[in-house]
């Protein structure tokens, strides 16, 4: 199985900041990287598909990028419904595994 | 509005069996494959089981043999058939809809049911 890997576990920080969290895959999986955010309670939502595409709905302040191992995640302008749990998943290969997480809180 | 939503999580002895339903609306659903997702509390997700249009279904190592997804198209329902149950499955389980043109990411999921194994 392809193992994901994500950094930071946490992080803190205020409404407005620039907001980057990175994820690594165990081997090259091209552009199959999705990103999903997830409150308390509730089910993920898919944010990012392929590495760089934003699902329909999600607010352009979230961008994603990278390919081969190495993503990230971008939140130009952190608000306040903004802090939550974020996942990377890999859809290269089944399972398509998921990385354990960044929790996102405020400073 | 597309919608899913779980029923049949709850309390079972080691070794016992639980049929999980998922009732979906607001798109055809005959036209997607659909998947389990599972989460530990406190934990992070998992992936459990398959199911493309044709009928073709996918476990990990972990539910081989144990679980058994299905669908019923004439009622817009997903299941998963979860036997020989263990601490470990202790989890919620969504349902998640495949997003068009990949097999291994989720559109929309639904809110979670709640499987706990404990005597």
């Amino acid at each position: 199985d392809i193992q994901m890997t994500q950094s930071p576990s946490s992080l803190s920080a205020s409404v407005g900041d620039r907001v980057t969290i990175t994820c690594r895959a165990s081997q090259s999986i091209s552009s199959y990287l999705n990103w999903y955010q997830q409150k308390p309670g509730k089910a993920p939502k898919l944010l990012i598909y392929a590495a760089s595409s934003l699902q329909s709905g999600v607010p352009s302040r979230f961008s994603g990028s990278g390919s081969g191992t190495d993503f990230t995640l971008t939140i130009s302008s952190l608000q306040p419904e903004d802090f939550a749990t974020y996942y990377c998943q890999q859809s290269y290969s089944t399972p398509g595994t998921f990385g354990p997480g960044t929790k996102v809180d405020i400073k | 509005e597309v919608q899913l939503v779980e029923s049949g999580g709850g309390l079972v002895q080691p070794g016992g069996s639980l049929r999980l339903s998922c009732a979906a609306s607001g798109f055809t659903f005959s036209s997607y494959d659909m998947h389990w997702v599972r989460q530990a509390t406190g934990k992070g997700l998992e992936w459990v089981s398959a199911i493309g249009t044709a009928g073709d279904t996918y476990y990990p190592g972990s539910v081989k043999g144990r679980f058994t997804i299905s669908r019923e198209n004439a009622k817009n329902s997903l299941y998963l058939q979860m036997n020989s149950l263990r601490a470990g499955d202790t989890a919620v389980y969504y349902c998640a809809r495949v997003h068009a043109g990949s097999w291994l990411s989720y559109d929309y999921w639904g809110q979670g049911t709640l499987v706990t194994v404990s005597s």
